[in-house]
């Protein structure tokens, strides 16, 4: 059974700090792997979708990266700011039963 | 349009009623998604739909009962739910079920059973 755990469970920095969240996943079949965003209380925002063939992904301050082979994939974001506090959720698209499976988050708050 | 709509955003039910959630897009995909979420984790799969037909089930109780009437939308109707079922309720979409699709989230239904 695929699992996804995100490390660490909850982070603040000063603003202009850059962010580092980990995910990492047990079965390397996956057909792809999403990041989304969480305020509290609402939907998933979809930031970056990587394939299973490729390396990273990037748009704007956010950049994400893949290795499939070992089972980890990290986002970064550049230059922090207030308005990045919320929730971090990364999913797994597996290819076994063909549906997303998500990690338990990283919760980010960002200090002025 | 490339957004996925909920409604109601809020809803208070008894354990005696009957109420539906409502999920709509017109991106033109082909497969849709519940998701319960509980406070502080993360969604966990209900049920996918795709072209209009049931996909999956993941053992969901059947005091939940899904329905796709057509492409664009996909109801969740609800009946005898218990407090625990209190949550936000997601639904996604994507373009299908391939590989290749990525997936696009309403803003959720807070369901609340008192």
């Amino acid at each position: 059974k695929q699992e996804v755990t995100q490390i660490p469970a909850a982070l603040s920095v000063p603003e202009g700090e850059n962010l580092v969240l980990n995910c990492s996943f047990t079965d390397s079949a996956i057909y792809n792997l999403q990041w989304f965003r969480q305020d509290p209380g609402k939907g998933l925002t979809s930031l970056l979708l990587i394939q299973s063939s490729q390396r990273e992904q990037t748009s704007g301050r956010l950049n994400a990266s893949l290795d499939k082979s070992s089972g980890r994939s990290t986002l970064y974001i550049a230059a922090s700011q207030p308005g990045d506090s919320a929730t971090y959720l990364c999913a797994v698209h597996e290819a076994a039963g063909n549906k997303l499976t998500f990690g338990g988050g990283t919760r980010v708050l960002v200090k002025p | 349009d490339t957004e996925v709509t909920q409604t109601p955003k809020h809803l208070v039910m008894g354990m005696t009623n009957k109420k539906s959630l409502k999920c709509e897009q017109h991106m033109g995909h082909r497969a849709m998604y519940w998701y319960k979420q509980k406070a502080k984790k993360p969604p966990e799969l209900m049920f996918v739909y795709s072209y209009e037909k049931l996909s999956i089930n993941e053992s969901v109780p059947s005091r939940f009962s899904p329905e796709c009437p057509n492409s664009s939308l996909l109801n969740l109707h609800l009946h005898a739910l218990q407090p625990e079922d209190s949550a936000l309720y997601l639904c996604a979409s994507s373009q299908d079920l391939g590989q290749y699709s990525d997936y696009t989230f309403g803003s959720g239904t807070r369901l609340t059973v008192v």
